[in-house]
Order: structure tokens, then C-alpha cells, then sequence
């Protein structure tokens, strides 16, 4: 059974850094693109990266609105995928979904999210 | 980055019923579409891929069509658990985009 569980979510002053992490389980992780997704309380879904898989050197793309402020990295030998979120913003606060990629076709799997606050 | 542009935001029907959703492309992305589903307080779920295509254990009321920048999402015969938000996300060119959203009520 595939499982994705996110954790490391919290309230954090504007400024502060958090590190989310997303442990899975189920499936042979370096096999896939694995990709970070938030939603805005009562907002829509905001995709913010993903990070590629073995075959393609584990490189990563970012979304504009978090690059350089956001790391994505991944654990292959404990199959946990990170979100690393430095200089946040009262923007930023949202529930962090991390999600399985199908071959750029669909993220197939979520996580159940975490909630990040940002606020003094 | 390509805007998905989802309608309605928000649609009222009765069980039995049937309703379209659709979301437009501001550029032709094939059929690199998927569809979700997400209930209250939970992660969105898979339904549609690739614009037509079922995903696992969906149910067959649920139907996708659509290519280049036009895309529809059915729901034939409304049961009361699809009485929740559906979004439409393009997978065509990163950043991978979402529609806004619609959200289906009970009439």
C-alpha cells in the first residue's frame, strides 16, 4: 500500500524557517517524480515544485513564487521527500501537501498535509 | 506559466442529477489533464488523467474529454459523497497550474 505522511508543520514568525518532510512507504521511491502542492485556507491548490526521479539525476524545478526561498531534497535510502521553507511570508501559510507524480501524467498520491502558520 | 481558468466556481444540483465542470487552457496542452477530487479537511484524490483516462477504483459516473485547451469533467447521476470541490491541473509545462476550483452544493 502506498503511504505518503507529511509532518513538521507548526506556527513560525515571519522570517523563520520550518522543514516539512514527507515519509513514504509502498513503492520504490527513486522511481518517481515526487512534488510538494499547498492549499491557502478555503483556497485553491498551488503546485510549488517537484524533484525528479533517478533516471533523471534527481533534479529539481521550482514554482516563481517560492524559488529561492524553497528547497525541495529527498532522503532515497529512508524514502523521504523535505520541503525546506526559509525567509517566510504570511503568504506561505497554508497546508503543504506532499504528492507521488504518475509520469508527469497526475500526482496519484497525497499526503494527508500539514498546516504551516506563519504569524507574529 | 499556463493559467487553467475553471467554471463554475460554485454549482448548485439535486441527486440523480448530472453536471459538467470545465476548465480552459491559455494554451493548447494536448491532453496533459488530470482531475481531482477533494472532500472537506482532506487531500485532493485522483480521479482523471491524462484528460480521459479513469483512474483506479473511480467510479464510472465520472467521465473527462477534452484536448488542446478546452476540457469538460462529467458527473453522471450525482451520489451525495460528490458533493464536494473539483479541480482541474495542467501537466503540460511547469509549473504544473490548477484551476480555481469548483464546488459542488446540494440543491
Amino acid at each position: 500500500e502506498v503511504k505518503l505522511v507529511e509532518s513538521g508543520g507548526g506556527l513560525v514568525q515571519p522570517g523563520g524557517s520550518l522543514r516539512l518532510s514527507c515519509a513514504t512507504s509502498g513503492f520504490s521511491f527513486t522511481d518517481y517524480y515526487m512534488s510538494w502542492v499547498r492549499q491557502p485556507p478555503g483556497k485553491a491548490l498551488e503546485w510549488l515544485g517537484f524533484i525528479r526521479n533517478k533516471v533523471n539525476g534527481y533534479t529539481t524545478e521550482y514554482n516563481v513564487s517560492v524559488k529561492g526561498r524553497f528547497t525541495i531534497s529527498r532522503d532515497n535510502s529512508q524514502s523521504i521527500l523535505y520541503l525546506q521553507m526559509n525567509t517566510l511570508r504570511a503568504e506561505d501559510s497554508a497546508t503543504y501537501y506532499c504528492a507521488r507524480e504518475q509520469g508527469s501524467n497526475a500526482m496519484d498520491y497525497w499526503g494527508q498535509g500539514t498546516s504551516v502558520t506563519v504569524s507574529s | 506559466d499556463i493559467q487553467m481558468t475553471q467554471s463554475p466556481a460554485s454549482q448548485s444540483a439535486s441527486l440523480g442529477e448530472s453536471v459538467t465542470i470545465t476548465c480552459l487552457a491559455s494554451q493548447t496542452i494536448g491532453t496533459w489533464l488530470a482531475w481531482y477530487q477533494q472532500k472537506p479537511g482532506k487531500s485532493p484524490q485522483l480521479l482523471i488523467y491524462a484528460a480521459t483516462t479513469l483512474a483506479d477504483g473511480v467510479p464510472s459516473r465520472f467521465s473527462g474529454s477534452g484536448f488542446g485547451t478546452k476540457f469538460s469533467f462529467k458527473i453522471s447521476s450525482l451520489q451525495a459523497e460528490d458533493f464536494v470541490s473539483y479541480y482541474c491541473q495542467q501537466l503540460y509545462s511547469t509549473p504544473w497550474t490548477f484551476g480555481g476550483g469548483t464546488k459542488l452544493e446540494i440543491k
